[in-house]
């Protein structure tokens, strides 16, 4: 059962083009939740989304990024007119709705975006 | 809202070492705690979690408890290898809206020597 994906592995923009991030889930996973990775910091909440919904962006910047989970094909989180301070490593995770609500979540690989 | 702390490294041990990694957490409700591992240039792994106080997570020979009434959960070792040289990050996934999203603390980078 492969596990989740995520492509590219390594990304680099100058600035003010646009960033696409794409995460596919595991296998029978609906939920989808993206965390960004500063150097030297823990991982920070940005997005929770099923399957053609947002649940929950309370972690996403208010302008220049979003994200999307459609029915069909993987997640992909967008960012737009990309600056300096959006380098960072993006991790997707992905989990199963279970009784409880407890669902473990399996990490991608990450993509790392440098922004030059 | 909710927060992790955790000891910040870096710590180096000899191989065989003890390994104690501080925990302890800020939250409303009743969290589950996990522990991840990431190594060099690699995602998050689960190592171990606990749903519920006094839960004893365990994984290749790594222990933490729940502890509710310190609001903790340490990470321990009896014998560190070289191979657990890695970033251990502390987490706490509460229900607030019903998200389920990750809290991490910053992450401890851990190397042990030969």
């Amino acid at each position: 059962n492969a596990g989740v994906m995520q492509n590219p592995r390594h990304l680099v923009r100058r600035r003010g083009q646009e960033a696409r991030l794409r995460c596919s889930p595991m296998k029978g996973h609906s939920h989808v939740y993206w965390y960004r990775q500063l150097p030297e910091e823990g991982l920070k909440f940005m997005v929770y989304l099923q399957k053609e919904n947002i649940i929950d962006e309370s972690g996403m910047p208010k302008e220049r990024f979003s994200a999307e989970f459609p029915k069909e094909g993987p997640s992909i989180l967008r960012i737009q007119q990309v600056v300096r301070g959006d380098s960072a490593a993006y991790f997707c995770a992905s989990s199963l709705r279970i009784a409880g609500g407890r669902g473990e979540q399996y990490f991608g690989p990450g993509t790392r975006l440098t922004v030059t | 809202g909710d927060s992790v702390t955790q000891m910040e490294g870096p710590v180096t041990l000899s191989e065989e070492a003890f390994l104690t990694i501080n925990c302890t957490y800020t939250a409303t409700g009743y969290p589950s705690l996990f522990w991840y591992v990431q190594y060099p240039g690699e995602g998050l792994q689960l190592l171990l979690k606990a749903t519920k106080a006094d839960d004893k997570g365990s994984n290749k020979g790594f222990e933490a408890t729940y502890r509710k009434e310190t609001t903790s959960f340490h990470l321990e070792k009896g014998s560190v290898q070289v191979s657990d040289s890695a970033v251990y990050f502390c987490a706490l996934s509460g229900t607030q809206g019903g998200s389920e999203k990750l809290v991490f603390g910053k992450g401890t980078k851990l190397t042990v020597n030969p």
